[in-house]
């Protein structure tokens, strides 16, 4: 069956520290993978998303993933937080045969602290 | 352009009554599907639909869970007879496409049911 592992439940950050969300997924088959953020009270944004092509993904508001085959891995990276990036990280993925179910990881809550 | 509209918000139920939750689904889009998140847990995928449809309901509780996208008004996921372990953040995505589509799904706000 398929899963995916998000290591770290909670992170704390002070301003302008790098950010490195790790995430990875058990599926033998080729996969789509996302990232998604949910700021408080909000729902689920898409940050990025990794079909094939460039392994290294960019999306919005400065964060980007690299997607590592041999490792099973798509870990998300932002260089400097912010305090508005205070909010739940979801890593996901889908197989491409069933490409309409995600599967979702635990989460990961982020505070950035000013 | 709005987003995918979930009602209610919120929604807390006594032991053994129902609960209705509603999805309307993105302009445009026909493919809705449920997620579920207990707490501390990711979003667990229930239900795919399409108008008038069921796709995939393997996620979906065998009793007492129910979900229908009729061919006018919004998606509901109804839960007969709830219980203390229905408690759990109920989440709707839609896409314009689905099956073997790369689109995204965009996720509604969420409703919160709460079983006392």
């Amino acid at each position: 069956a398929q899963s995916v592992s998000q290591h770290n439940h909670h992170v704390i950050l002070s301003e302008a520290a790098s950010l490195e969300l790790g995430c990875n997924y058990s599926y033998g088959g080729t996969v789509n993978l996302f990232w998604y953020v949910q700021y408080p009270g909000q729902h689920l944004q898409l940050l990025l998303k990794y079909f094939s092509g460039d392994p290294l993904v960019k999306g919005i508001k400065g964060f980007e993933a690299e997607f590592i085959k041999s490792k099973f891995s798509f870990n998300l990276r932002k260089p400097s937080v912010q305090w508005s990036d205070t909010a739940e990280y979801f890593c996901a993925v889908n197989a491409m045969d069933s490409s309409y179910k995600l599967i979702f990881g635990s989460g990961t809550r982020l505070l950035v602290r000013p | 352009n709005a987003g995918v509209m979930q009602n209610p918000r919120h929604l807390v139920r006594r032991r053994g009554q129902e609960a209705r939750l509603r999805c309307s689904p993105m302009k445009g889009h026909s493919h809705v599907y449920w997620y579920r998140q207990l707490p501390e847990e990711g979003l667990k995928f229930m239900v795919y639909l399409q108008k008038e449809n069921i796709i995939d309901e393997s996620g979906m509780p065998k009793e007492r869970f129910s979900a229908e996208f009729p061919k006018e008004g919004p998606s509901i996921l109804r839960i007969q007879q709830v219980v203390r372990g229905d408690s759990a953040a109920y989440f709707c995505a839609s896409s314009p496409l689905g099956g073997q589509s790369r689109q995204p799904q965009h996720f509604g706000d969420g409703t919160r049911l709460s079983i006392l």
